[in-house]
């Protein structure tokens, strides 16, 4: 079966510091990754989406940037943070485009 | 007008009760038609999938779509109170994206 991992679980950065928040999948191969935000009390927000090696969309322009290094990685990345950047950052994937996707726990983010 | 809209209650309810959590939208390109439960502090997890009118049964959850009306649906049966949390439709076009509803808070009172 597949499973999709998150990590850290929670994260507190100063603001201006470097961010790196990583996402791995096992159990499938080529999937489609996809980054979102929730902030409190609102929906999620599809941040970027991947749907293949080196193959990034960006669907809000922000202070934030994707990778995908390898089939089943997919790392979210900030030079300098900024108080807006705090949320509950959460990765996902899928089978392929139109299929349920599947989310991983999440990483919540405060920015001090 | 969001492309979605959910009612972000909280909606309370006893144990045992049925409960009817439901979303409207507005663009007839919406084929695909999903629920999530979220547990607070725990990321989405997929509860039913649909992709034609009418409805699907998995348990204590059935899920309708109403294409026509543009209007979606989860009901849960006897719920209990483990059923407490937040619940989000997803509606997606056959494209990389999904739509989200804000989600509907739902608390089940012992």
């Amino acid at each position: 079966s597949q499973t999709i991992h998150q990590w850290p679980a929670t994260l507190v950065q100063p603001v201006g510091s470097p961010l790196s928040l990583e996402c791995t999948v096992e159990g499938t191969s080529n999937p489609n990754l996809y980054w979102y935000r929730q902030a409190a009390g609102r929906g999620l927000q599809l941040l970027f989406y991947s749907v293949g090696i080196g193959q990034i969309s960006s669907e809000v322009p922000q202070n934030l940037s994707a990778s995908r290094p390898q089939d089943r990685q997919f790392i979210l990345s900030s030079k300098k943070l900024l108080l807006s950047d705090s949320g509950f950052y959460l990765c996902a994937w899928s089978p392929t485009q139109g299929q349920p996707q599947h989310f991983g726990d999440g990483t919540r983010l405060s920015i001090l | 007008q969001k492309e979605v809209e959910q009612d972000p209650g909280p909606l309370s309810v006893p144990e045992g009760a049925i409960v009817s959590l439901n979303c409207t939208y507005s663009n007839s390109a919406f084929q695909y038609f999903m629920w999530y439960r979220q547990y607070s502090r725990k990321g989405p997890e997929l509860l039913m999938y649909t992709y034609s009118s009418g409805n699907k049964e998995d348990g204590r959850f059935t899920a309708q779509v109403d294409k026509s009306s543009k209007y979606i649906s989860l009901f849960i049966r006897d719920s209990q109170p483990s059923d407490s949390a937040t619940y989000l439709c997803a509606l997606n076009n056959a494209g990389n994206m999904l739509t989200f509803g804000g989600g509907t808070r739902l608390m089940v009172k012992p």
